[in-house]
């Protein structure tokens, strides 16, 4: 089945305790990004990127960081992650720039 | 900046009263106009891409259109399971932005 597969789906975490959300797709699309919702504020893209080894910061990008090593993967990684990241993430890829793209299931991050 | 607004926020229905959804848009460069439905605490679910004015597309009891500054999302005599949040979006080459949604109810 074609998806884009994250985990954990849940995660409760302490402020300035290191962590990686991983990101999987199984379409070899070219491009992926990471977004965070938030209530009130929709969804806002964090980094995204085009191809191996080519990423590039989103409209929120601070404290966080991505690497794309294969195509298929796209981790997400709070250096030293704070209250104010608390919020539901989706990891999404597309095959062109004209195509939608597909989402993740969401991955629920709660920093205390 | 691209920019997308979406109207109204909510909507509530009685099953079977059609209406429309709202979003207005200012893109450099569109490479489509997209519409998502969000249930809660799921990821967005693709419906429908529309690239050029004048085009429309349908779904079930869903259809879309678009003009050169917004995108209507028609409902069609809805049922409960229609409920969900709208999301519509651009898309400029790397970019996906999203407007804020349109929550919408459809009571039995």
């Amino acid at each position: 089945e074609a998806q884009v597969t994250q985990n954990p789906r849940y995660l409760i975490t302490v402020t300035g305790k290191k962590l990686t959300v991983t990101c999987s797709q199984n379409m070899n699309h070219e491009y992926m990004s990471w977004y965070r919702q938030d209530p009130g504020l929709g969804l806002r893209q964090i980094y995204y990127s085009m191809n191996v080894e080519v990423t590039d910061k989103g409209d929120v990008p601070e404290g966080y960081k991505v690497s794309r090593k294969e195509k298929r993967n796209f981790p997400l990684i709070l250096e030293s992650p704070s209250p104010n990241q608390t919020s539901l993430y989706f990891c999404a890829s597309s095959l062109y720039s004209g195509s939608g793209y597909t989402f993740g299931s969401g991955t629920r991050l709660t920093v205390v | 900046e691209d920019q997308v607004t979406q109207s109204p926020e909510a909507l509530r229905l009685q099953e079977g009263e059609s209406s429309s959804l709202n979003c207005s848009y200012t893109v450099s460069g569109l490479r489509g106009l997209f519409w998502y439905r969000q249930d809660p605490g799921k990821g967005p679910e693709f419906l429908f891409t529309l690239y050029s004015a004048g085009e429309e597309k349908e779904k079930e009891r869903l259809k879309a259109t678009l003009t050169k500054k917004e995108s209507f999302l028609h409902i069609t005599a809805p049922k409960p399971e229609d409920s969900a949040t709208y999301l519509c979006a651009v898309r400029n080459d790397y970019k996906l932005s999203f407007g804020a949604g349109t929550t919408v109810t459809v009571r039995a």
